[in-house]
């Protein structure tokens, strides 16, 4: 089985700070791991994702994350906030092989105070 | 725009009746996915088409339903509705090729009064 945990509810941070949210993901099998974000009132959008090769995965919207297998974490980063980063974010596992459905966190609710 | 299209956007209705909600997948993807999504319960996998079949099933109930149509579209069909149903319904769909990224539609929020 899969399961993932994201620390945190909620993570507030000053424009321009480090965003930092944090993810740790169980499975018995190599994961596919994903970061989605959701705007108020919209569905979620894809971030990035890690499968294989380079351990640290950049996506959109300067964000990136690390997948480290001995810590079981794939935390996502972003060096400076922005007003329009305030959102929900999910984190999310995956089999590698077989079974193809995403299983997320709770989500983090991400608050950017000017 | 992630190209999956979802409709209707807002849906109200009363206990004990049944709905029908349409998911239009990307150009070209044969798989859809719906999931739920509610306060208690989080993101929630229901289940998975494949090209018209059944691929996987995950935590739907028996009073609801889903197929996927020749010309790839899905509709998740919920019946005997109960006020916890409500919820947002999210579909996504995914290509057979690369890592089979799932993406997502804008959803339909579903109220059951």
């Amino acid at each position: 089985a899969q399961s993932v945990t994201q620390l945190g509810s909620h993570v507030s941070v000053s424009e321009g700070a480090l965003v930092l949210l944090r993810c740790n993901y169980s499975s018995s099998v190599p994961p596919y791991l994903f970061w989605y974000v959701q705007y108020p009132n919209q569905g979620l959008q894809l971030l990035l994702k890690y499968t294989t090769g380079a351990t640290l995965v950049k996506g959109i919207n300067g964000f990136e994350a690390e997948f480290k297998k001995s810590e079981t974490s794939f935390h996502l980063t972003k060096p400076s906030a922005h007003m329009s980063d305030a959102a929900e974010y999910f984190c999310a596992v995956r089999r590698s092989q077989g079974a193809q459905k995403l299983v997320f966190g709770q989500g983090t609710r991400l608050t950017i105070n000017p | 725009d992630s190209g999956v299209t979802q409709t209707p956007k807002h849906l109200i209705t009363a206990t004990g009746q049944r709905v029908t909600l349409r998911c239009s997948p990307r150009s070209g993807d044969l798989s859809v996915y719906w999931y739920q999504q509610s306060l208690d319960q989080g993101l929630q996998f229901l289940i998975q088409y494949y090209n018209g079949e059944e691929r996987a099933k995950g935590n739907i109930l028996e009073r609801f339903s889903a197929q996927q149509f020749p010309d790839l579209h899905s509709e998740l069909n919920l019946s005997s509705l109960e006020l916890g149903d409500s919820a947002l319904y999210f579909c996504a769909s995914s290509g057979s090729t690369g890592y089979n990224e799932q993406y997502f539609g804008p959803g339909t929020r579903l109220t059951v009064t």
